[in-house]
C-alpha cells in the first residue's frame, strides 16, 4: 500500500531561521508527491507538487520542498521562517486518500 | 469566484438527529470528496463523486450519505449522529488531470 509519513508532530523554530518539516514516502513506481497548508481554521491550500524532474521543487510563499528518491523523502523547506508561516503542514500523494498526519509548525520570535 | 462553499460552519447535533452538510463548487470541477479531520489522524475520505451522478466510498463511509445530482452540489447527510462522528468535515474539489485540491474551510460538527 502506498503511504506517506510525517514524522514529527511539531516543528519550532525561530524567526529568520530555515526550517524543515519532514515527509517520508512508499510508493511503488514513481511518486508525485504534494505539500498542503492549513492556517487555523480553514481549509488545506496546496502548496506545491513534485511530478518529475528538479529535485527541488518551488511553490507558494517562498516555500520549496527537495525530493530524495534514495531516502524516499520529500521535505519543505524555507529558508528564513516568519511568525506567518505558523500552521499545518501535510503531505499527500495523488488521489486524494493519502495525506500525513500533518506537522505542526510554530514559529515564534 | 468563490471557490468551494461550506455551510454550517459550526453546528452542534444531539445523538441520533440527522442533518446536511452542503458543499458548493463555482469551478467546474468534475471531483468532489467529503473528509473528516481528527486530531493525530491527518484527513480521512469519507466519500467523494467523479462526477454528476456517481459517488463512491471513500475509507470511513459508514454512517454517511452523499449524492451527486448536479457538477456544483455535493452534500454530506449524516443519517442518526454519533458522538463519534464529532469532528471537522471538509469538502474538496479538483480537476481530474491535476491532483491539486481545492478545499472548503469545513464545518465543526459536535454530536452530543
Amino acid at each position: 500500500a502506498q503511504s506517506v509519513a510525517q514524522p514529527e508532530d511539531q516543528v519550532n523554530v525561530a524567526e529568520g531561521n530555515p526550517l524543515t518539516v519532514k515527509c517520508t514516502y512508499s510508493v511503488s513506481g514513481n511518486p508525485y508527491l504534494f505539500w498542503y497548508v492549513q492556517y487555523p481554521n480553514r481549509g488545506l491550500q496546496f502548496l506545491l507538487k513534485y511530478i518529475t524532474g528538479d529535485n527541488l521543487v518551488k511553490g507558494s510563499y517562498g516555500f520549496e520542498a527537495e525530493f530524495n528518491k534514495s531516502q524516499t523523502s520529500f521535505h519543505l523547506k524555507k529558508p528564513s521562517a516568519l511568525v506567518s508561516d505558523s500552521a499545518l503542514y501535510f503531505c499527500a500523494l495523488p488521489g486524494g486518500v493519502t495525506f500525513g498526519t500533518g506537522t505542526r509548525l510554530q514559529v515564534t520570535l | 469566484n468563490a471557490g468551494v462553499t461550506q455551510t454550517p460552519k459550526f453546528q452542534v447535533l444531539k445523538t441520533g438527529q440527522s442533518m446536511t452538510l452542503q458543499c458548493a463548487q463555482d469551478m467546474n470541477h468534475e471531483y468532489m470528496s467529503w473528509y473528516r479531520q481528527d486530531p493525530g489522524m491527518g484527513l480521512r475520505l469519507i466519500h467523494y463523486s467523479v462526477g454528476a451522478g456517481i459517488t463512491d466510498q471513500g475509507e470511513v463511509p459508514n454512517g454517511y450519505n452523499v449524492s451527486r445530482s448536479t457538477t456544483e452540489d455535493f452534500p454530506l447527510r449524516l443519517l442518526s449522529a454519533a458522538p463519534s462522528q464529532t469532528s471537522v468535515y471538509f469538502c474538496a474539489t479538483h480537476f481530474r488531470d491535476t491532483n491539486r485540491y481545492t478545499f472548503g474551510s469545513g464545518t465543526r460538527l459536535t454530536v452530543v
